[in-house]
């Protein structure tokens, strides 16, 4: 059981905007913690993706944005291409835990 | 350009040791916080542990799961970050990931260099 809370699957077809919810607690995303965000392509290591909850690293398409409210988070992800069919991860620091790197379960996404 | 080369993984019996590398190359490693990251077959991610650069200290922390079990060491000489992992358990099998660290600025720390992993499978 995670920490953080993703909907294990979210799908669109090619050219919608999709997002990805990430829910946490008082004592990591409520706490004022950033929220960073991975995509993992299939057999492939993780990439980060979204950093700092809204932050591009050079390289990422802007169709690729990270917002954060309270104690959630989101990425969204607009013109959906098939190649953004991958697992998508949230991850943040818990002040409760040795808490380092909390991970949320992931959430694949299925371009239809 | 970044690229961390991760190695030692292999099957080992519940019980066993193993240590794994990773070799770095492409950044100053000996200014860099490091961590490795694990991934269970079919699974999420799990954070292992972290060691900090000399000059912050090189002090090291761990996931609730590892600790007293795992130990991260760094040798800046030989640009090498190690994981030392004793009194393996199945529950550690996973495809285990070197990555750097970046400090967040409003709290926390993210996984911004990742390498390819390295598979460590315990099992009799």
């Amino acid at each position: 059981q995670s920490v953080l809370t993703q909907p294990p699957s979210v799908s669109g077809a090619p050219g919608q905007r999709v997002t990805i919810s990430c829910t946490g607690s008082s004592s990591n995303i409520g706490a004022g913690y950033d929220v960073h965000w991975y995509q993992q392509l299939p057999g492939t290591a993780p990439k980060l993706l979204i950093y700092g909850n809204s932050n591009r690293p050079s390289g990422v398409p802007d169709r690729f944005s990270g917002s954060k409210s309270g104690t959630s988070a989101s990425l969204a992800i607009t013109g959906l291409q098939a190649e953004d069919e991958a697992d998508y991860y949230c991850q943040s620091y818990d002040s409760s835990l040795s808490g380092w790197g909390v991970f949320g379960g992931g959430t694949k996404l299925t371009v239809l | 350009e970044v690229q961390l080369v991760e190695s030692g993984g292999g099957l080992v019996k519940p019980g066993g040791s193993l240590r794994l590398s990773c070799a770095a190359s492409g950044f100053t490693f000996s200014n860099a916080w490091m961590s490795w990251v694990r991934q269970a077959p079919g699974k999420g991610l799990e954070w292992v542990g972290r060691i900090k650069s000399k000059t912050d200290g090189g002090t090291t922390d761990y996931a609730a799961p590892v600790k007293g079990r795992f130990t991260i060491s760094r040798d800046d000489s030989k640009n090498t970050l190690y994981l030392q992992m004793n009194s393996l358990k199945t529950e550690d099998t996973a495809v285990y990931y070197c990555t750097t660290v970046g400090l967040s600025e409003r709290g926390g720390y993210y996984f911004d260099y990742w390498g390819q992993g390295t598979l460590v499978t315990v099992s009799s």
